[in-house]
């Protein structure tokens, strides 16, 4: 069970737009539309942001949304804005050894 | 709004078993929609999948901590509770516990997380 590949860091200023990818394998992401995204602020618990691939629990902001293409899936943020400097992790279902991880991306907001 | 709670000794020597206690509250541990998780970050890394239980006391493990993990649910305390055996200074992390959607197998609610250190 191999850790999900995440950018280490990206970057980006008020108002403009990023993505952070999340590849998986054929036995994790590629096979179930079971990806969610967390927020962690520094010292702060997780906090789910995107779950099923694309849907946003109530009171995430629409700013926020998911999408996924074969064995990667990705997180944009749109409109970026300073509270939204944080750390991000996708996560999927992977069957057998149900839940795999990835290794974090830190978002600066410039 | 549901709540959860860590408990648990934030010391632990080498070689002896972690325990914690997740309560939970404005929820019931023995909901069929949910399971419930522990998850845990050592110092400065990403998040770690432990496991998760279901009210039944079905369990799911990491398969690389699988042979040294227990999770268990007491539904008449309304809790849930993690035993890691053996531990060493690898195993020192903030563990959190949190509320699984059983249908779409994420994580909604979590605990504010419990810092625990393996040290002599």
């Amino acid at each position: 069970q191999s850790a999900l590949t995440q950018p280490a860091s990206v970057s980006g200023s008020p108002g403009q737009s990023i993505t952070i990818s999340c590849t998986g394998t054929s036995s994790d992401v590629g096979s179930y539309n079971l990806v969610s995204w967390y927020q962690q602020h520094p010292g702060k618990a997780p906090k789910l942001m995107i779950y099923e691939v694309n849907k946003r629990p109530s009171g995430v902001s629409n700013r926020f949304s998911g999408s996924k293409s074969g064995n990667t899936a990705s997180l944009t943020i749109s409109g970026l804005q300073a509270e939204d400097e944080a750390d991000y992790y996708c996560c999927s279902y992977a069957g057998s050894s149900p839940r795999v991880f990835g290794g974090g991306t830190k978002l600066t907001v410039l | 709004q549901v709540q959860l709670q860590e408990s648990g000794p934030g010391l632990v020597k080498p070689s002896e078993t972690l325990s914690l206690t997740c309560t939970v509250s404005g929820g019931s541990v023995s909901s069929g929609s949910y399971y419930w998780s522990w998850i845990r970050q050592p110092p400065g890394k990403g998040l770690e999948w432990i496991g998760y239980i279901y009210y039944s006391g079905s369990t799911n493990y990491n398969p690389s901590l699988k042979s040294r993990v227990t999770i268990s649910v007491d539904t008449s305390k309304n809790q849930f509770s993690l035993k890691l055996r053996s531990v060493t200074a690898a195993d020192t992390a903030v563990y959190y516990c949190a509320r699984g959607s059983v249908d779409g197998d994420y994580d909604d609610y979590w605990g504010q997380g419990t810092l625990v250190t393996v040290s002599s």
